[in-house]
């Protein structure tokens, strides 16, 4: 079974500052790939950013980065020169490699203040 | 714009009532999933439909009955619904194992 965890319920950050979101996964597959999604008030889910368990290097898209540590389990999330439209939840997400099913995790509410 | 879509965005409906939502995508994805999001819990994965064959039921009780009559539409078909069904109710699609999947907006369903 695969699990994902996210242990920062809410995250509040000045506009303009760097942050991380934390996310650690369980899995027994051997392949499977990372997500990251924001989920403004709106409701609509947003793909941010992917990393395969078997990419060398980290993942980059603009101003996200996942910083992976696969011995630790960990996928955070980093999100460089913070907007306050980065305000809105985020979940970490993962899928085993040809599984259909996308298992998400608890989701930060991250707060950006001007 | 994901390139999903769903309607109605809300919908407030009694208990005896029967009503449906739908999805739609036009991105050439062959896999179209139904999520349930109740507050302060994870998103709940409730149907996976590949080639428009259901592969996955996550025990949801028979009140949602979903249909996919192609690859381009999945329908959540309503019936005698509860108070705790009040949710937000997302659509996504993605080719089959690979890749992100894309999400609609969402319906926000409100059960009197």
């Amino acid at each position: 079974a695969q699990k994902i965890t996210q242990t920062q319920p809410g995250m509040f950050v000045q506009e303009k500052e760097a942050v991380t979101l934390d996310c650690t996964y369980d899995t027994s597959d051997p392949s499977y790939g990372l997500f990251w999604y924001k989920q403004p008030s709106s409701g609509e889910m947003i793909f941010l950013i992917y990393q395969g368990s078997y990419d060398q290097q980290n993942a980059t898209e603009g101003r996200y980065s996942l910083n992976f540590q696969k011995a630790r389990k960990s996928a955070n999330l980093v999100i460089s020169a913070s907007q306050l439209g980065d305000s809105a939840m985020y979940f970490c997400a993962m899928r085993a490699v040809g599984a259909q099913k996308l298992v998400f995790g608890q989701g930060t509410r991250l707060t950006i203040n001007p | 714009e994901t390139g999903v879509t769903q309607t109605p965005r809300h919908l407030v409906m009694g208990m005896t009532n029967k009503k449906s939502l739908k999805c739609e995508q036009h991105l050439g994805h062959n896999a179209m999933y139904w999520y349930k999001q109740s507050a302060k819990k994870p998103l709940e994965l409730m149907f996976v439909y590949s080639l428009e064959e259901r592969v996955e039921n996550n025990s949801v009780p028979s009140r949602f009955s979903p249909e996919c009559p192609n690859s381009s539409h999945l329908f959540l078909h309503l019936h005698t619904l509860q108070p705790e069904d009040s949710a937000l109710y997302l659509c996504a699609s993605s080719l089959i194992g690979q890749g992100e999947a894309f999400f609609g907006q969402g319906t926000r369903l409100t059960v009197v």
